[in-house]
């Protein structure tokens, strides 16, 4: 099973709009985190926003907002007031820490975003 | 947040040839981390570069086709060996950088990636 879900390939949204990036995660772990990261044709890696899974408050940076719904594995991305620049891939990733130790991230597929004027 | 810097940037490689990626960071660092994007795919880990012993390598991965070096805090290489066009990607690294003196687990930051092409 996918760790990381990202069931929107593709979405076009009107500048101005606000946008919800779908993400659903599948672990067992009690301690884990959930990133968004940025990818623009570009193709460097933008960080965006963490959850933590203890963390009660949805975590928020300027107009990037995470909806963190942990009942249903659910760690949807929002971004209000889209712009231009938006238009990138979008990743939702997990790290979940095993063993004690700090482990690398699981990424979804992505949401390839387009914003029109 | 932390700086880094890799090189090269591209390349294009003969098939049966290796590449050695070196990967570079502003400040110490614990964890280092390799990923591979394979074209209009996502990213997978590929192992965790740890100072001081050896990689941790991901399933599907191994250490003579993916040997990385981690000699200091600041520093890592990935060398793909015996390349064929099914490793043409792009491979980043990425960093767990220091805050307050420890390990901060929710940043993690990637550099900005060495596209490799093999023909």
């Amino acid at each position: 099973a996918q760790k990381i879900t990202q069931t929107q390939p593709g979405m076009f949204v009107q500048e101005k709009e606000a946008v919800t990036l779908d993400c659903t995660y599948d672990t067992s772990d009690q301690s884990y985190g959930l990133f968004w990261y940025k990818q623009p044709s570009s193709g460097e890696m933008i960080f965006l926003i963490y959850q933590g899974s203890y963390d009660e408050q949805n975590a928020t940076e300027g107009r990037y907002s995470l909806n963190f719904q942990k009942a249903r594995k659910s760690a949807n991305l929002v971004i209000s007031a889209s712009q231009l620049g938006d238009s990138a891939m979008y990743f939702c990733a997990m790290r979940e820490r095993t063993g004690g130790g700090a482990d690398g991230l699981t990424f979804g597929k992505g949401t390839h975003l387009i914003i029109q004027p | 947040s932390a700086v880094i810097s890799q090189k090269p940037s591209r390349d294009i490689c003969q098939r049966g040839t290796s590449l050695t990626i070196q990967c570079q960071v502003d400040s110490q660092v614990t964890m280092m981390f390799w990923y591979r994007q394979q074209p209009g795919q996502s990213l997978t880990l590929i192992a965790t570069a740890n100072q001081g012993s050896e990689a941790t390598y991901e399933s599907g991965f191994v250490i003579d086709k993916f040997p990385i070096s981690r000699p200091n805090l600041t520093f890592s290489t990935l060398t793909v060996s015996n390349m064929s066009p099914e490793d043409s990607s792009i491979y980043l690294c990425s960093v767990e950088p220091w805050t307050s003196g420890r390990s901060s687990y929710n940043e993690q930051f990637f550099g900005p990636g060495t596209r490799l092409t093999v023909l």
